[in-house]
């Protein structure tokens, strides 16, 4: 079974642009969420979605945003770049709820210059 | 005070010893606790979960959960070259309503390294 997909890979933007990092779940997985890795530190949770529906925001600007398709996939949407949004974004799909084990796409590698 | 702190490290201990890592938590209310492994360049890999207290093994891992204390661990037993990595505590907090919906926190990691 194919596991949590990502695209881009790899990209680089130039400050002020804006980038869309998309992601495809496990199948049967409704929930998506968003993680930044900036170099050495561990993940900060960025959106929660489920069934379509934001659950659950980090502590981000509104120049993040995302949503969720009907089939489940997601979108993550940065405006306005800065060269401090340069890090890994992480996506992630579990089935939903409490304890539920999250799994972790190969992620999108995002440098502005 | 953060909400997820991993000793500092980073660790090295020699081929075969024991690796032990360790992770401390703020709050109370957190209910589900997780070990992932991060190589260089590569995303988190889900090494160990454990929900109740006391000790959950899988293989050369040990993850060992104390709620009162709010502490967890995992250990890496007959440590291997390829054991190598960054661990990362992660811990899922309940809303009010009693489900997580995904969002973790984590620590900010601790660097391994096992050495011929």
């Amino acid at each position: 079974d194919a596991g949590v997909t990502q695209s881009p890979t790899h990209l680089i933007k130039t400050r002020g642009q804006q980038v869309t990092l998309r992601c495809s779940p496990i199948s049967g997985h409704k929930s998506v969420s968003w993680y930044q890795q900036v170099l050495g530190q561990g993940p900060q949770f960025i959106f929660q979605y489920y069934e379509k529906e934001e659950r659950g925001r980090g502590n981000f600007p509104d120049r993040f945003s995302a949503r969720q398709f009907p089939n489940y996939s997601s979108e993550l949407n940065v405006n306005a770049l800065l060269l401090g949004d340069s890090a890994l974004y992480l996506c992630a799909s579990s089935l939903a709820g409490s304890g539920n084990t999250i799994y972790f796409g190969e992620g999108s590698w995002l440098t502005v210059v | 005070q953060k909400e997820v702190e991993q000793n500092s490290g980073p660790l090295s201990v020699p081929e075969g010893a024991i690796a032990s890592l360790n992770c401390t938590y703020s709050d109370r209310v957190s209910q589900s606790f997780f070990w992932y492994r991060q190589y260089s360049g590569k995303s988190p890999e889900l090494i160990m979960s454990i929900y109740s207290n006391g000790d959950k093994e899988d293989g050369r891992f040990t993850a060992q959960l104390n709620k009162a204390s709010q502490y967890v661990s995992l250990l890496i037993r007959d440590s291997q070259p390829s054991d190598s990595a960054t661990y990362l505590c992660a811990v899922s907090l309940n809303n009010a309503g009693g489900t997580s919906y995904g969002k973790l926190t984590f620590g900010q990691g601790t660097i391994l390294t096992v050495h011929p």
